[in-house]
């Protein structure tokens, strides 16, 4: 069965990069139509899409944030890493990663159990 | 980016009472080939989001036939036919016509 994990570091410090490594099983980034999506959710507060990679190679970020987000993939390692750059207190969430397939409208049909990250000196 | 705005914020329902909730759209969701890309997900606590409903009204695997989803264009609605126990928490629309995606603010069910 289809299965997400959100891998990385629960403590950064303001200005660092944090890295999260998305580690899925049972589909895979090289079949068309399947996607990875990047979601976060502040300490209370609504979930907030981030990113979106698909299998053929396409990139799409959030508007507020795409100067600070990469997301890149690693079909082999069935992997799918996000980057942040400049961290601050305010992106301190729960980020989560979850699979975003054209079946259901590309809609995320499976999430990982999230990851929470704390940015704080 | 495309504004949907979910009212109420919350409700509390008696179990086996219906509960509805709206999501609006600053644009239509409906594509020229008549898809419209809008999605429910309920949040249990300490749960990740699920996906309940997807194009409007198509149930996801699994879940409950007393979900049903309904609307175009702009104005939809996410209704629970009769509310049970496990039905609490926070359910979000979500757009998927235009990228970036944007979700709703988040309504919050509780049980009476």
């Amino acid at each position: 069965q289809v299965a997400l994990r959100e891998s990385g570091p629960a403590l950064v410090k303001p200005t660092q990069t944090l890295t999260l490594t998305c580690t899925f099983s049972g589909f895979s980034l090289t079949t068309r139509g399947m996607c990875v999506s990047w979601i976060r959710q502040p300490p209370g507060k609504a979930l907030e899409w981030l990113a979106r990679i698909d299998w053929d190679d396409a990139e799409y970020y959030s508007t507020s944030l795409k100067p600070r987000l990469t997301i890149s993939k690693d079909t082999s390692k069935n992997q799918v890493v996000l980057t942040m750059t400049n961290m601050d207190p305010v992106d301190t969430a729960i980020y989560f990663c979850a699979r975003t397939a054209e079946a259901v409208h590309y809609a995320m049909d499976v999430w990982g159990q999230g990851t929470t990250v704390t940015v704080s000196s | 980016d495309l504004v949907l705005t979910q009212t109420p914020l919350s409700l509390s329902v008696t179990p086996g009472q219906p509960a509805s909730i709206s999501c609006k759209s600053a644009q239509s969701l409906q594509q020229s080939d008549g898809k419209t890309f809008l999605y429910w997900f309920l949040q249990r606590p300490g749960q990740s989001p699920q996906l309940l409903m997807f194009e409007v009204s198509r149930r996801f695997s699994g879940v409950p036939d007393r979900f049903s989803g309904s609307g175009s264009g702009t104005d939809f609605t996410l209704k629970i036919s009769r509310v049970e126990a496990e039905d609490v928490g926070f359910y979000y629309c979500m757009q998927g016509i235009q990228l970036p995606y944007t979700f709703g603010q988040g309504t919050k069910l509780e049980i009476k």
